[in-house]
């Protein structure tokens, strides 16, 4: 059975860091992982999709990238701003299915 | 282009009743995948229609039941509401072609009493 994990639960930075969240999974055999922002009591907004033959993406100061071989994919956020407070959560399909398996999220806290 | 449209986006219910939410795709979206979010486990996939047909299927009592419509529009029903099925409910729109993205509505925010 599929399992993600994402760590840290939460995280803490002042404003300007550069930062990295984590996301691993048990079985490397995945179609896409898509990263999510989700804001309190909202929905989940897409922030990037890597399919299954990539092996990053980039939209403006975001930065995913993926190693299927390890379990592992990370998002970078640059210069961070008291806007990217969120919690961020990434996602995975597998065996053709639409199915998204979830983690927990990363709550990230940018303070001014 | 307008995105996921949930309906409505709260609701209270009382222990014992039913309930029917609502989601409209994107359009030109023919997948529609439902989830439910608690704090305690995260989101659970519920189940996916494609073209009116289920797809797939969450580990969820037959109290939760869904369909789709002709023109993409989903419907999900929980009957025999209980307490822990307070929970935001989430939709999830793709082309349903295989590595495209997914795309969330904004919920629909339940609370059983």
């Amino acid at each position: 059975k599929q399992e993600v994990t994402q760590i840290p639960a939460a995280l803490s930075v002042p404003e300007g860091e550069n930062l990295v969240l984590n996301c691993s999974f048990t079985d490397s055999a995945i179609y896409n992982l898509q990263w999510f922002r989700q804001d309190p009591g909202k929905g989940l907004t897409s922030l990037l999709l890597i399919q299954s033959s990539q092996r990053e993406q980039t939209s403006g100061r975001l930065n995913a990238s993926l190693d299927k071989s390890s379990g592992r994919s990370t998002l970078y956020i640059a210069a961070s701003q008291p806007g990217d407070s969120a919690t961020y959560l990434c996602a995975l399909t597998q065996g053709g299915s639409e199915k998204l398996v979830f983690g927990k999220g990363t709550k990230l806290t940018v303070n001014p | 282009k307008a995105g996921v449209t949930q309906t409505p986006r709260y609701l209270i219910k009382t222990r014992g009743q039913q309930v029917t939410l609502s989601c409209s795709p994107i359009s030109g979206h023919r997948s529609v995948s439902w989830y439910q979010q608690t704090p305690g486990q995260g989101l659970q996939f519920l189940f996916e229609y494609f073209s009116e047909t289920q797809r797939n299927k969450g580990n969820f009592p037959g109290r939760f039941s869904g369909r789709q419509f002709s023109n993409s529009r989903s419907e999900m029903n929980v009957s025999t509401l209980e307490l822990g099925d307070s929970a935001l409910y989430l939709c999830a729109s793709s082309l349903g072609v295989l590595n495209t993205e997914a795309f969330f509505g904004q919920g629909t925010r339940l609370t059983v009493v």
